[in-house]
């Protein structure tokens, strides 16, 4: 048990659908992370919330869209995607940012495996 | 710009034998340094990290490794492997008062009794 649930583990999904991610942490930590992870390819930073403010925000195209209504949930809205999009997206939490804890690691979720039809 | 490199997409060891697992980095300013660990059909796993003092530092599962700022590597060792150590594994760079951590691509290893 890592403290960070992601729901669902699978999701398989048409282009036209919209679907949303969850990731809860139970960590009492300040900063969460979307990461895609794609086979043979480095994880893919997608987005950083610290304090429930978003302080990046990788290029990611906008069918992609975070919600974070809270240090402990992190969303990532989905509509209109690829079939390049199916890949293993990943959740993580750490205790905070531009602080002196910011050296502290990151907890990861076991991940959504997404499937685009 | 930070960045992180991990040459070997595979590395194979016997059972027992001792293991390394390459990794080497780019940052500005002073490094925070990170191996993970990923089994199958799980998230990452942390196993330890460098911040600052004693080069070389001990984590989890046996792990250690060794900063070497001269040749910017942060090489994962362990003195005898076990088949249960298949994994994929991944370094990853953080810039000392940053916020973003960088991820090489990773590395499986694989363990033969």
């Amino acid at each position: 048990e890592t403290g960070v649930t992601q729901t669902p583990r699978h999701l398989v999904m048409g282009m036209t659908n919209k679907k949303s991610l969850k990731c809860e942490q139970h960590l009492g930590h300040n900063a969460m992370y979307w990461y895609k992870q794609s086979a043979k390819k480095p994880l893919e930073l997608m987005f950083v919330y610290s304090l429930e403010e978003r302080v990046e925000n990788n290029s990611v195209p906008s069918r992609f869209s975070p919600e974070c209504p809270n240090s402990s949930h992190l969303f990532l809205h989905l509509h209109t995607l690829q079939p390049e999009d199916s890949a293993l997206y990943l959740c993580a939490s750490s205790q905070a940012l531009g602080t002196a804890l910011s050296n502290q690691p990151q907890h990861f979720g076991d991940g959504t495996r997404l499937s685009i039809l | 710009a930070q960045s992180v490199a991990q040459p070997e997409d595979q590395v194979n060891v016997a059972e027992g034998n001792p293991l390394t697992v390459k990794c080497t980095y780019s940052v500005s300013g002073n490094p925070y340094l990170f191996w993970y660990v990923q089994y199958p059909n799980r998230g990452l796993q942390f196993l330890l990290k460098y911040i600052t003092g004693d080069n070389l530092v001990k984590g989890s599962y046996g792990f250690e490794a060794e900063f070497n700022k001269s040749q910017t590597s942060f090489h994962l060792k362990k003195p005898s492997a076990l088949v249960s150590d298949s994994a994929l594994y991944f370094c990853a760079v953080m810039r000392g008062g940053g916020f973003k951590t960088i991820f090489g691509a990773g590395t499986r290893l694989f363990v033969k009794a």
